[in-house]
């Protein structure tokens, strides 16, 4: 079955410093990968999508200067979330298109991010 | 731009009641993608349900949803709710594969005995 392995799944950081996260498809290979932030009042949003070999898609309040991603091969993706302050807190999310499927997402379970 | 307008904040049930979560959407393309996940606590969203289907009835684990194009429509239901349904639902739209779907803002279901 589709997995998607996220690490870490925890992480602290002070205000100002960054942190990368990683996301790891584990048996399929994944078309597109995107990424999304779970504020603490539960809400989702669309960070980016990445697509291999074409360019990442950043959603408006997004960009590439603070959420640079890295997507070299099928099944690994990275975010770093750099200078991160305490809007950047929240649950990080990583969700796998699998190819030649449909358009539904896998997501793994997630970064949490706490900004001190 | 695509967006998702869902039930919101809470909706609390007694079991065994019927489950009705309302999702519509906006979108200016013909042929959207809807989606049902479900979030545990602690869990990570998990796919419930999906359609492109207009007006034809997709079902899993007692759940069951149709897509409307007519009224932009998707909405989540159940016969009989349980206590394990208690969870956060999220409504999602997609259209292609250039698009990553698009949440709504979720709703949480909590089912009391």
């Amino acid at each position: 079955g589709a997995l998607v392995y996220q690490y870490p799944r925890r992480t602290i950081c002070k205000s100002g410093t960054s942190m990368r996260m990683e996301c790891q498809a584990v048996g399929f290979q994944a078309t597109s990968v995107a990424w999304y932030r779970q504020s603490p009042q539960k809400t989702f949003e669309l960070i980016a999508l990445s697509t291999v070999n074409s360019a990442i898609k950043y959603e408006q309040n997004f960009t590439q200067e603070k959420f640079p991603i890295s997507h070299p091969n099928l099944s690994f993706s990275s975010m770093t979330v750099l200078n991160a302050y305490l809007e950047d807190r929240g649950l990080y999310l990583c969700g796998a298109r699998v190819s030649l499927g449909g358009l539904e997402q896998y997501f793994g379970p997630g970064t949490r991010l706490t900004v001190l | 731009g695509d967006s998702v307008t869902q039930t919101e904040g809470l909706v609390t049930l007694t079991e065994g009641l019927p489950v009705m979560l309302n999702c519509t959407y906006q979108t200016i393309y013909s042929n959207p993608f809807l989606f049902w996940y479900v979030q545990h606590l602690n869990e990570s969203p998990r796919l419930l349900l999906k359609s492109f289907t207009d007006n034809k009835r997709t079902e899993h684990q007692g759940f069951h949803a149709t897509l409307h194009k007519s009224s932009s429509s998707f909405h989540l239901q159940k016969s009989s709710a349980q206590l394990s349904d208690s969870a956060l639902y999220y409504c999602a739209l997609s259209h292609n594969n250039n698009n990553a779907p698009r949440f709504g803002a979720g709703t949480k279901l909590s089912v009391k005995p």
